[in-house]
């Protein structure tokens, strides 16, 4: 089955402490793209970044840093420095060929809540 | 680029009876796609249009369901005799170039209460 497991429901920290969202994927197609958008209270998904499986080097986009390794099917975003504006609702997606119901459609995770307390 | 603007932000109506959003995506993107979101979870692809042709309708929308997307512009999602079940936030993307793989850009979504 073609799925994306997000293990954290709700995760709380400090500002200036670094937190990272875990993102664990299955899927069949051999190539697929992973994606990261950010929901803040106002609901609109914000897209952070999208990555195709032929790519794993890490990105890294001011405090924000994505680590893909396909040994493990996981796509992990660091928030480095947290600030309460970071508090929001982070999903992991993806998409994919045959098995994963296509390009065109984004298979999501549940979400991680994440809490910056000032 | 105004983004993606859905109408009404909210709707309550109550059980049996029609409903109809609106999505105006964002003008020069050619893709629009619909999604629901219940409580907790992440959202789950409804349908998706390519200009004014429905490509792709996913399991979860029922006969009730009917999506258009009239000269391929702002793009209606109908929902017929609601149900309880039917109570989520429904939201649209729209994306631009030839690639399926695109990043979507979301509206700020419809919360529809049925009673």
């Amino acid at each position: 089955a073609q799925k994306v497991t997000q293990a954290q429901t709700e995760i709380s920290v400090v500002e200036k402490e670094d937190v990272t969202l875990d993102c664990v994927y299955e899927t069949r197609d051999t190539t697929y793209y992973l994606f990261w958008y950010k929901q803040p209270p106002s609901g609109e998904l914000v897209f952070l970044i999208r990555r195709n499986s032929f790519d794993e080097q890490n990105e890294i986009s001011g405090r924000y840093s994505w680590n893909f390794q396909k040994s493990t099917s996981s796509f992990n975003f660091t928030i480095t420095a947290s600030q309460v504006v970071d508090s929001a609702v982070y999903f992991c997606a993806l998409s994919g060929g045959a098995f994963s119901g296509g390009y065109n459609k984004l298979i999501f995770g549940a979400g991680t809540r994440l809490a910056v307390h000032p | 680029d105004t983004g993606v603007s859905q109408d009404p932000r909210h709707k309550i109506t109550k059980r049996g009876q029609n409903v109809t959003f609106r999505c105006d995506p964002i003008s020069e993107h050619n893709r629009l796609y619909w999604y629901r979101q219940t409580l907790g979870q992440g959202p789950e692809f409804l349908t998706y249009f390519q200009n004014e042709a429905q490509l792709e309708k996913s399991r979860l929308l029922s006969d009730r369901f009917s999506a258009e997307r009239p000269k391929g512009s702002f793009s209606t999602l109908e929902i017929q005799r609601t149900e309880q079940g039917d109570s989520a936030m429904y939201l649209c993307a729209s994306s631009g170039g030839t690639g399926g793989n695109s990043p979507l850009h979301f509206g700020n979504g419809t919360r529809l209460t049925v009673t």
